[in-house]
């Protein structure tokens, strides 16, 4: 079956930098993205890989390893606003979008 | 109106009730999808339609129904739900359902559903 992996929760200090992972197996792939979701809100799109490296955009970045099957997003100067729940998903061989369960992240002062 | 809408954003309804979500994306986007979130969990996708097309349906009990009647325009028909369907029901809309690139889906706010 088709699995994305992620932790349930991580909790870091504001200011400081924070690594949230991704293990994926899917069938196919056709890209890697990353979503923020704050409570009660709409997912918002963050990020898109679909090449092996470091895609870097402000404050966040982005990596990929297809041979690994693995990402991670990676927040840096952390700040309050940041507490969220962070989704990584893989589109398929199908373009389908497989989701994980989600990262909720806690931002402590 | 920006980007993808959906009202109501909070419903409470029995078991025997009857009830419509509905979504609108101001985005021009041929595709749009109704996903089903519950907490801790993956977001599901229920239903995908392209042009107005239902493209996917995941094995979604029959008592949700959707309704496509245009490419800006996505319902979800609701009846005889059970307590277990309370969730989020988040609407997104994408350019193309396959296309290439990132085709992006866009989200709207969802809208939080309780049975009772």
């Amino acid at each position: 079956g088709q699995n994305i992996d992620q932790p349930t929760e991580m909790t870091a200090t504001e200011g400081a930098i924070v690594q949230i992972n991704c293990t994926y197996q899917t069938s196919g792939f056709n890209g890697l993205f990353w979503y923020q979701q704050h409570a009660g809100e709409a997912p918002t799109f963050l990020s898109y890989n679909v090449l092996d490296g470091l895609e870097e955009k402000g404050r966040f970045s982005s990596f990929l390893s297809r041979s690994k099957g693995y990402s991670y997003l990676l927040l840096k100067e952390l700040q309050m606003k940041d507490s969220a729940s962070y989704l990584c998903a893989v589109r398929d061989s199908n373009y389908q979008l497989i989701w994980g369960a989600g990262t909720k992240l806690i931002i402590k002062p | 109106e920006t980007g993808v809408t959906q009202t109501p954003r909070h419903l409470v309804m029995g078991m025997t009730n009857k009830k419509s979500l509905k979504c609108e994306q101001h985005l021009g986007h041929n595709a749009m999808y109704w996903y089903k979130q519950s907490a801790k969990k993956p977001l599901e996708l229920m239903f995908v339609y392209s042009l107005e097309e239902r493209v996917e349906n995941n094995s979604v009990p029959s008592r949700f129904s959707p309704e496509c009647p245009n490419s800006s325009h996505l319902f979800l028909h609701l009846h005889t739900l059970q307590p277990e369907d309370s969730a989020l029901y988040l609407c997104a809309s994408s350019q193309a359902p396959s296309g290439g690139g990132t085709d992006t889906q866009y989200f709207g706010p969802g809208t939080r559903l309780t049975v009772l």
